[in-house]
């Protein structure tokens, strides 16, 4: 079974600048695929971008990217140039060889973009 | 448009009445997903579906059950619902594969008093 940890429950700052969230995982698959979701004030859950273990390139999608580092099962979300529009909860997720198991998420991280 | 439609968003149901939540995509999608949310607990996945009458059974079935008689729309029932029941229901579509996308709906606010 898998295990998805995102450690930071709020994170707040100032728009225009970064912001990383950490996720960490656990699993026993040699081959595993990681998303990141994004969880609007609406309720509204929406696919950000999603890196493939058997790469080594971090994967960037517009002003989203990860800071993927395998050996720490870390899968780290930075996004650049922040706007008020990205404030919202953010979810970390994977999903094994083992197709049938669907997405095992993490609880969240709520993001806070000021002006 | 890539949708997945979930109706009805909001419900309102007392102890012991059935529920029953319908989900529809357009992707021709094969499998499909019922997940609920709820505060602390994030998202737990319930049933899913590979394709028409092939179920299979989440991290948390009990209480639930699920139909799947076209590819493109997927039941959550929930027979006599309980007040533990309360909770955010979402549905989700997905091609085949473990590296596919889930794409959501918008959920149902579900309230069992």
């Amino acid at each position: 079974a898998q295990k998805v940890t995102q450690t930071q429950t709020s994170i707040s700052v100032v728009e225009k600048t970064t912001v990383t969230m950490d996720c960490v995982y656990e699993t026993r698959d040699s081959s595993y695929f990681l998303f990141w979701y994004k969880q609007t004030a609406s309720g509204e859950i929406v696919f950000l971008i999603r890196q493939d273990s058997y790469k080594k390139e971090n994967a960037t999608v517009g002003h989203y990217s990860l800071n993927f580092q395998k050996p720490k099962s870390s899968i780290g979300l930075i996004i650049t140039a922040t706007q008020i529009e990205d404030s919202a909860v953010y979810f970390c997720a994977m999903r094994g060889n083992n197709y049938a198991q669907g997405l095992t998420f993490g609880l969240g991280t709520r993001v806070s973009v000021f002006p | 448009d890539m949708k997945v439609t979930q109706m009805p968003r909001y419900l309102i149901k007392r102890m012991g009445e059935n529920v029953l939540l319908e989900c529809g995509q357009d992707m021709s999608h094969e499998t499909m997903y019922w997940y609920r949310q709820d505060p602390g607990l994030g998202l737990q996945l319930i049933y899913i579906s590979y394709d028409v009458d092939s179920n299979s059974e989440g991290d948390i079935p009990k209480g639930y059950r699920v139909s799947r008689k076209k590819r493109e729309h997927f039941s959550l029932i929930l027979d006599s619902a309980k007040t533990n029941q309360t909770s955010v229901y979402f549905c989700a579509s997905s091609l085949g594969g473990s590296q596919n996308t889930l794409y959501f709906g918008a959920g149902t606010r579900l309230s069992v008093l």
